[in-house]
């Protein structure tokens, strides 16, 4: 069983839709977990962190993590075609003495149609 | 405020030779670190430095090394390269803290 498990997609979803981005994860060490964007070509780009469970919005976007259930979301409301890349979730191991690295899912690819 | 920064932008390299990334972090960074980017592997954790040291290395051998500058700039050497090391090398910093890792545009490199 892999570390992080995310679906690939891709997604397609019309201009508005609200979308919903998901991540599993097998190891219960992980206290930090982070999603990030990124465009073709580009690097990532941080969007959301959380620290254990719970939500956290921000703007358009709002971030959920379930650490009972091994398992976080990202939710996109309004969607806008500028919002279409692939969607990488991320998570480490708490902060201090460990190993610094953060683990990724293989990212969803996003498509929002105008 | 200037992100992180990475040179060359594209590499090319024949199959033997060596490579050297380098990455500049977002100013007052400490720690630097490198992931590879290969198609249909997602991003696989490299090298971590921080003030200067190794801390931890990801599973690569030890052809992948690299170094930290006083500066807290850092370099990626990929000896005797492989048609398998072409992938986007990316370079992410942090403020002496793992959480937040911002990264640098990466440098896309090709063996031939």
């Amino acid at each position: 069983q892999k570390e992080v498990e995310q679906d690939p997609g891709p997604l397609s979803v019309p201009e508005g839709a609200i979308v919903s981005l998901n991540c599993t994860y097998s190891n219960s060490a992980f206290q930090y977990f982070m999603w990030y964007r990124q465009y073709s070509r580009k690097g990532p780009e941080l969007l959301m962190y959380t620290y254990s469970s719970g939500n956290k919005e921000d703007g358009r976007f709002t971030a959920q993590v379930d650490k009972s259930s091994k398992y976080i979301s990202l939710f996109i409301r309004d969607s806008q075609p500028s919002d279409s890349a692939t969607y990488l979730c991320a998570m480490s191991v708490g902060y201090g003495g460990s190993q610094g690295n953060l683990i990724f899912g293989k990212g969803t690819k996003l498509s929002v149609k105008p | 405020e200037a992100g992180v920064t990475q040179s060359p932008t594209h590499l090319i390299k024949t199959r033997g030779q060596q490579a050297t990334l380098r990455c500049s972090p977002i100013s007052g960074h400490t720690s630097v670190y490198w992931y590879q980017q290969a198609l249909g592997l997602g991003l696989q954790f490299l090298l971590w430095y921080d003030e200067g040291e190794e801390r931890n290395r990801g599973n690569f051998p030890p052809r992948f090394s690299g170094r930290q500058f006083p500066n807290y700039s850092s370099e990626l050497n990929v000896n005797a390269l492989e048609l398998e090391d072409s992938a986007l090398y990316l370079c992410a910093s942090s403020l002496n803290n793992l959480r937040e890792q911002y990264f640098g545009p990466g440098t896309r490199l090709t063996v031939t």
